[in-house]
This record gives C-alpha cells, sequence and structure tokens, in this order.
C-alpha cells in the first residue's frame, strides 16, 4: 500500500497571503489528522477529520482550517500568514474502528518570508 | 500544562548499548501510548505502541515499559545501531476520543560507531 502522501513537499509564502496543503490518505483510511511541528513548540495537534467531518480541533487561531472529501482526502487552509506559520505540516491517516495507529506523511515545509 | 514530560532531551550511545528514553503523564485517562521514530526530511514513524493492560511490550530490538501507578512508560532500544540515531517522540491519547496525539518534545539519539 502506498503510504500517505502530501503535497506541495516545500512552500513559500509571505506574510498575510493565504495557503493550502493538500493530504492523501492510505488507502482505506477514513480518519485523517493534521500537525504542526516546530523546533520551538514541537509537534502539536491541529484537528481531525472522519468522515468529511471535523471531529476535534487543537489550540490554534481560526486562520487555521481543514476539511476533508468524500475520498477521505483532506486540506489545511491557513489564511493571513504570520511569520510564526512557517513549520512544518504533518498529516497522518488512521484506519476506522478501533485502531489508534496513526502513519505520518512526509510533511509540507512552509516557509513565510 | 504539559501533559507529557520527554527526558532526556538528548542522548549519545555506544553501538550495541541500550538506549533507554523515559516519558511521564498527568493524566490517568490516557490510554494509547506510541513512540515515534523521526529521520531529518521525514514524517514521524510509528515504532511501537502499548496500552495500559500490559507492562511490557517488545518488538525486535524496541521495549516499552509500562508503569501504570507512577504514570510513566519508556523506550528500550536493545544492541543500538548507528542507523538508530534519530528523533524519538513519545505520545498519549485517549482511546474514547478522535485520534488526537499529545507529543513528547522529543529525545534526539546518537548512536556513535
Amino acid at each position: 500500500k502506498a503510504g500517505v502522501t502530501q503535497t506541495p513537499r516545500y512552500l513559500i509564502k509571505t506574510r498575510g497571503q493565504q495557503v493550502t496543503l493538500s493530504c492523501s490518505p492510505i488507502s482505506g483510511h477514513r480518519s485523517v489528522s493534521w500537525y504542526q511541528q516546530t523546533p520551538g513548540q514541537g509537534l502539536q495537534f491541529l484537528f481531525e477529520y472522519f468522515s468529511e467531518t471535523q471531529r476535534n480541533k487543537g489550540n490554534f487561531p481560526g486562520r487555521f482550517s481543514g476539511r476533508q472529501f468524500s475520498n477521505s482526502r483532506s486540506e489545511m487552509n491557513v489564511s493571513t500568514l504570520e511569520l510564526g506559520d512557517s513549520a512544518l505540516y504533518l498529516c497522518a491517516s488512521t484506519a476506522a474502528g478501533a485502531s489508534y495507529e496513526q502513519y505520518f506523511g512526509p510533511g509540507t515545509r512552509l516557509t513565510v518570508t | 500544562q504539559q501533559q507529557v514530560k520527554q527526558s532526556p532531551q538528548s542522548l549519545i550511545v555506544q553501538k550495541g548499548g541500550i538506549s533507554i528514553i523515559n516519558c511521564a503523564y498527568e493524566n490517568t485517562a490516557f490510554d494509547y501510548f506510541p513512540w515515534y521514530q523521526q529521520f531529518p526530511g521525514k514524517g514521524p514513524a510509528l515504532l511501537i505502541a502499548i496500552r495500559p493492560d500490559v507492562s511490557e511490550k517488545k518488538e525486535g530490538r524496541f521495549t516499552i515499559s509500562f508503569n501504570k501507578s507512577a504514570k510513566q512508560f519508556s523506550l528500550h532500544i536493545m544492541d543500538s545501531q548507528p542507523g538508530d540515531s534519530a528523533t524519538y517522540f513519545c505520545a498519549v491519547s485517549f482511546s474514547g476520543s478522535a485520534r488526537q496525539l499529545t507529543f513528547g518534545s522529543g529525545t534526539q539519539l546518537t548512536v556513535l560507531p
């Protein structure tokens, strides 16, 4: 099975712009979670989607949003970018049911200048 | 409030030695405890995970030891190899909720040849 894929892998944006990141989960996986990784704050949970519904949300401002499509692919959007949004954004997928194993993609490295 | 405390921050071990990384958690409701390994430029990869109904789980050279009363769990890497040099993260989760992982701050492991 192919792993979790994320596009683009690298992105450079300017303050004030918005950005959309994409994640394709492992085939058959229906839950997609997003995390932000920075040297200062470490790995932090952003939100999780299951069956096109946001099931849980971390402590991030409303500028961070996401959605999930019927094929389980997910996107996250960050509006009005700030320098502090520079980070590695990671997507993880989980099979439905009792599994709690999350499998991460390679991430999208976002740099805000 | 830091829900998961991981130590040490960095660890240097000789090839063939045992690497031990520790995590302590606050909330007794956590009941899923995975360890992830991350190489530079890659997403975290699930190594091994444990539920609180067992005190130890072993997979190859990797062992999780779990102490429910002390609210601590640790990762032991036996016969450490230079290829094990990476950053290791512990995490915790509630099994009754969405797939939200709370991560420790990470341990940079270096295995000397």
